[in-house]
Formats: structure tokens, C-alpha cells, sequence
């Protein structure tokens, strides 16, 4: 059974760029939820995606914005960088949506200079 | 407004001691309370939850603790042993209009188990 695997690991954009974050979510798992970690602070909710539709989404402007595949993969879409979209991404998959069942991926840490 | 609060953002215990960690919440509309545990370089991993209308769950080592009427809850390790050294997130879900379920985190409380 793997895991959630994000990629890339780590990654360095100019402010104004768009970047894209992928996650691949554990087998047999179909929601995926994603969570902006800034430096010393909790993981903030974004959005979750589940059977493809997003059904939930936290305080976050429309530049932030999801996909997910047939095959439960996401990805992650942000325009505009700013420099305080700097932060850890983190990716959890899930069974129909329950939170307890969360698994989470490493991350991937985004600096916009 | 932060709605899930760790006011200790760092802990020392020793070795084979007790840690608490402690976690206050603001919003009634919680239902579930759940403990992660991240170590760096690594994702949250899901240590330990507590439904609302419970006020004690214990797993091995690990018992959590829910006061509603003070809306705080405590983690309780015992003993603790250098392995537990790393940030414990506290989060607590509500469930969105959209039907979905989503976590409000706390900042994090620091472990530091010293041998």
C-alpha cells in the first residue's frame, strides 16, 4: 500500500508566476484535501476534492484552485504569487471524505522571492 | 481569529515523565478533536481523536482528555521516551456547508523528551 506522494519536493518561483503542486493520494483512497503550513503556524484548510468536484473550501482567493483526476490524483494551481504564499503544501487523502481516515504527504515547501 | 489555540509553543520533559500538552478551542460547533504528530521534513501523522460527546480516549501510551464546558482538551503521554520529541499539532473539525469535512489546526506545541 503507498502512500501520499507529492511532488516537486521543494520549489522556487518569482513573485506574479503561477505555479502547479501535484499529489498522488494513497491507494483506495478518493478525497483529497489540501493544507497551506506557513512558518510557525498550523496547516490552514484550502480546499477538498472529492469523486473529481470540490466540496469544501477554506478562506483562500480564487487564484488558489484544484483539480482531481479519474485516478484521484490532484493538483494544486496558485497565480498571481505573492510572497506570502510562501509556505508548506500539503496534500491528505482520504476514504469519502473522513478526516480521521487522513493521510498526510511530506509536502512540498514553495518560496516566492 | 484563531479558533484552535496551543499557547505553549514549546515543551522539555524527561525521559520517562508525564507530558501534557493542552489545546483550547473556541467554536461550539466542533465535533471531533483529533492530535497529529509531525516530525520535520515529514507530513502530519494522525496520532489520537476524540469524538464530543466523550470526555476521555486512551491509546497505549497516549490519552486524550475533553472538557467541553472549558472547550479544552489535553494530550497526555506517559512515559514519554526521546522518540515522542517532535511538534503535536491539536485540530478540531466542523463540518463545511458543502457536506465536506475540514480541520482547524493549532500552531503546534514543540516536544523535547530529554534521555
Amino acid at each position: 500500500e503507498t502512500g501520499v506522494t507529492q511532488s516537486p519536493t521543494h520549489l522556487i518561483k518569482t513573485r506574479g508566476q503561477q505555479v502547479t503542486l501535484r499529489c498522488s493520494s494513497q491507494s483506495g483512497h478518493n478525497t483529497v484535501s489540501w493544507y497551506q503550513q506557513a512558518l510557525g503556524q498550523g496547516p490552514q484548510f484550502i480546499f477538498q476534492y472529492y469523486r473529481e468536484e470540490e466540496n469544501g473550501r477554506g478562506n483562500f482567493p480564487p487564484r488558489f484552485s484544484g483539480l482531481q483526476f479519474p485516478n484521484y490524483s490532484s493538483e494544486l494551481n496558485v497565480n498571481a504569487l505573492e510572497l506570502d504564499d510562501s509556505a508548506l503544501y500539503l496534500c491528505a487523502s482520504s476514504l469519502g471524505g473522513l478526516f480521521y481516515g487522513y493521510t498526510f504527504g511530506s509536502g512540498t515547501r514553495l518560496t516566492v522571492v | 481569529d484563531q479558533q484552535v489555540k496551543q499557547n505553549s509553543p514549546s515543551l522539555s520533559v524527561q525521559e520517562g515523565r508525564i507530558s501534557i500538552l493542552n489545546c483550547d478551542y473556541t467554536n461550539s460547533m466542533f465535533d471531533y478533536f483529533l492530535w497529529y504528530k509531525k516530525y520535520p521534513a515529514e507530513g502530519p501523522t494522525f496520532l489520537i481523536s476524540i469524538s464530543s460527546i466523550k470526555d476521555k480516549n486512551e491509546d497505549g501510551r497516549f490519552t486524550v482528555f475533553l472538557n467541553k464546558s472549558a472547550k479544552h482538551l489535553s494530550l497526555h503521554i506517559v512515559p514519554s521516551q526521546p522518540g515522542d520529541s517532535a511538534v503535536y499539532f491539536c485540530a478540531a473539525s466542523a463540518r463545511s456547508g458543502a457536506g465536506s469535512y475540514q480541520l482547524t489546526f493549532g500552531k503546534g506545541t514543540k516536544l523535547s523528551v530529554i534521555p
